[in-house]
């Protein structure tokens, strides 16, 4: 498709679950991003992809959250032993850019809004 | 730490009237500075992007923004709201130095447009 693509766009989940959370980014885009958007809040930043490898996961807030992009496309985001607290948006954003030095902008899905119970 | 912020988390205009959204960035150096627009049950999508080539810098929709850096502001307007501008708008910064590929965003800004 043209956009990123996000999957599933709701996910119900009782405490205590593991949850997978898919993106597929834009065909050909190097970096793939994740943040979390809490109700009533602007995204924050989870983790950054450049391909396949993680060169940053310092937003993700607890070693329950994992992302993995093993061939440098698609991405899933994995929660385990969900908590109330994680309940959100999750986006994905990905950008064409692979030098920092440019201001491409990042084009984002719309979203997986998970609910825990 | 550096910081964006939105001044107003809810702004309420009358169709036809000037729209201004307010955003304030917190560095010594200018960064990338962008605006989204966020539909409900929607992904963000971008108006515009500061590239330092301008400061008054044209989205799409009509909005456009102006880059003060005395004031490190970049403010988001347009001159005659639409029933379809309502959404909510983000201001999102880019900062140099190492993270720099990682957007820092505001908490957003509700705009209403009442008939």
């Amino acid at each position: 498709g043209a956009g990123v693509s996000q999957s599933p766009r709701y996910k119900v989940a009782k405490r205590g679950q593991d949850v997978a959370l898919r993106c597929d980014p834009i065909s050909g885009h190097v970096s793939l991003f994740w943040y979390q958007q809490a109700l009533g809040q602007g995204p924050e930043f989870l983790t950054y992809f450049q391909n396949e490898a993680q060169l940053d996961k310092s937003g993700l807030p607890s070693d329950r959250f994992f992302a993995e992009r093993p061939e440098g496309s698609v991405s899933t985001l994995k929660i385990q032993r969900t908590q109330q607290e994680d309940s959100a948006v999750y986006l994905c954003a990905s950008s064409l850019a692979r030098d920092r030095s440019t201001n491409q902008p990042q084009h984002f899905g719309d979203g997986t809004r998970l609910s825990i119970l | 730490a550096q910081s964006v912020t939105q001044l107003g988390s809810h702004v309420s205009v009358s169709e036809g009237a000037l729209v201004l959204l307010r955003c304030n960035y917190s560095s010594s150096v200018p960064p990338y500075l962008f605006w989204y627009v966020q539909y409900p049950n929607q992904g963000l999508q971008l108006l515009l992007k500061y590239t330092s080539a301008a400061t008054l810098v044209k989205g799409i929709n009509g909005f456009e923004a102006e880059f003060k850096k005395s004031e490190t502001s970049f403010h988001l307007t347009k001159p005659s709201a639409h029933m379809s501008d309502a959404a909510e708008y983000f201001c999102a910064v880019r900062y140099s130095g190492g993270s720099n590929y990682k957007l820092t965003f505001g908490k957003g800004t509700l705009l209403t447009v009442n008939p």
